[in-house]
């Protein structure tokens, strides 16, 4: 069953606190997207990989949100610290990318942030 | 002016009838285009998928594509309850792997 996890679904924490996201891609995918959706805003791209490498981060707080591929079948999205306009669904999507392939994306079921 | 454009909605109409859903972008060298399915409190879920100009049919939903016009739409066909939900226009650019995402049409079908 080829399926994006991520890990936690909810997570509730305290201003300051850290936050670690975890995103396991589909088997065999090279690239992986990190995305935070909100009511006002909708869906930005916030960081993206391709065979492990960071290609974009322009959308991410460099300040406080970092994003890490420490191998292929795990991405992560740190906040450090956290703050309450960080409360958002974060989603990060896996895909095969690069010429002549689709660019289809397949989006994890979420991580629901509430920063308090 | 926003890079992909859709209108908020909510779009409603009656069961059975035909839902159309549109987007329209900027970037005139855009190369890929996508239609998500969004259920409240659920993730972009991939239904559709457009490369060139003209239709593509997939069961009840056909996407239609003109470049010319910067223009991309999704048809429903023989709407249910079930396909009520937000329909999120994605496009690709000239170049990398992102998408630019629009914010999305809500449909609402009644029965």
């Amino acid at each position: 069953d080829a399926r994006v996890t991520q890990t936690p679904r909810h997570k509730v924490t305290e201003m300051g606190q850290e936050v670690t996201m975890r995103c396991q891609p589909i088997l065999g995918h090279n690239t992986v997207f990190w995305y935070r959706q909100t009511m006002m805003q909708g869906l930005e791209l916030l960081a993206y990989f391709r065979n492990r490498a960071p290609l974009d981060d322009s959308g991410m707080p460099k300040d406080r949100f970092s994003a890490e591929m420490p191998d292929a079948t795990l991405a992560t999205l740190k906040i450090q610290p956290s703050e309450p306009r960080d409360s958002a669904v974060y989603f990060c999507a896996s895909g095969l990318g690069g010429r002549g392939f689709p660019y289809e994306q397949y989006f994890g079921p979420g991580t629901r942030l509430t920063v308090t | 002016q926003k890079e992909v454009e859709q209108n908020s909605g909510p779009l409603s109409v009656p069961e059975g009838a035909i839902a159309s859903l549109n987007c329209t972008y900027s970037d005139r060298g855009s190369q890929s285009f996508f239609w998500y399915r969004q259920y409240s409190g659920k993730s972009p879920e991939l239904i559709m998928s457009i490369y060139s100009n003209g239709d593509k049919e997939d069961g009840r939903f056909t996407a239609q594509l003109n470049k010319a016009s910067q223009y991309v739409s999704l048809l429903i066909r023989d709407s249910q309850p079930s396909d009520s939900a937000t329909y999120l226009c994605a496009v690709k650019g000239n170049a990398g792997n992102m998408l630019t995402f629009g914010g999305g049409t809500r449909l609402m079908v009644k029965p």
